[in-house]
């Protein structure tokens, strides 16, 4: 069955603080890989988008890693700041399914000043 | 830049009521999704539509229709509310390739009591 699980549920850092986040999946075959921040109360914002030959990309803060041989990603924030609060959600999908995303319930983040 | 829009916000609907939940992109995209978001769970899909005058299934289709009214627009109906569609519903639209970026509309919480 495709799955996409994310650890921790939930996080709590000061600001200032880096921090990990991370995604397993069992989505076969492969396409790609998405990070998504979702503030309280508003639609998820794409972060990163990686394919099965990316296995680092950044955007500002945000760098995503992928580990395409053990199914594993990590979201990786650094110098959290107050507005990094929300939650963070990895989608998987897989090739030859055209619109098949996996969700994964995502790891809700809290910045403490 | 208004992106997707998603009109109502919120909606508190009795059980058996009808009602649409309207979509509209300014982006030139060809497909459209919609989604709801559940606690604890991933976002799933509903119904989809790859270009304008075609839908397909998702998920969980059960108890909604859909009309691409045109490119720009993608509507979600509710003939007879139940209780177990309360949940946030997501539109979003995306180009063309597996690899392209979704963009979310705001939400739109809805509560059948």
């Amino acid at each position: 069955k495709n799955q996409v699980e994310q650890s921790p549920q939930s996080l709590i850092i000061l600001e200032g603080k880096n921090c990990t986040l991370q995604c397993n999946y069992t989505v076969s075959p492969f396409s790609n890989l998405r990070w998504y921040k979702q503030d309280t109360g508003r639609g998820p914002v794409s972060l990163t988008i990686m394919t099965f030959s990316e296995n680092t990309k950044s955007n500002g803060r945000y760098t995503a890693t992928l580990d395409a041989d053990t199914k594993q990603s990590s979201l990786h924030i650094t110098a959290s700041q107050l507005s990094d609060s929300a939650s963070y959600i990895c989608v998987v999908s897989a090739k030859g399914r055209t619109y098949k995303y996996i969700f994964g319930t995502g790891t809700r983040l809290k910045v403490l000043a | 830049n208004a992106g997707v829009t998603q009109t109502p916000k919120f909606q508190v609907l009795k059980t058996g009521q009808s009602m649409t939940l309207q979509c509209a992109q300014d982006m030139n995209h060809n497909s459209m999704y919609w989604y709801r978001q559940d606690p604890g769970m991933g976002l799933r899909l509903i119904y989809y539509s790859a270009s304008e005058g075609t839908t397909d299934k998702g998920e969980v289709p059960n108890g909604y229709n859909v009309s691409r009214l045109n490119k720009r627009e993608f509507s979600l109906r509710l003939e007879s509310a139940a209780p177990s569609q309360t949940s946030v519903y997501f539109c979003a639209s995306g180009g063309i390739g597996m690899n392209t970026e979704a963009f979310f509309g705001q939400g739109t919480r809805l509560t059948v009591v």
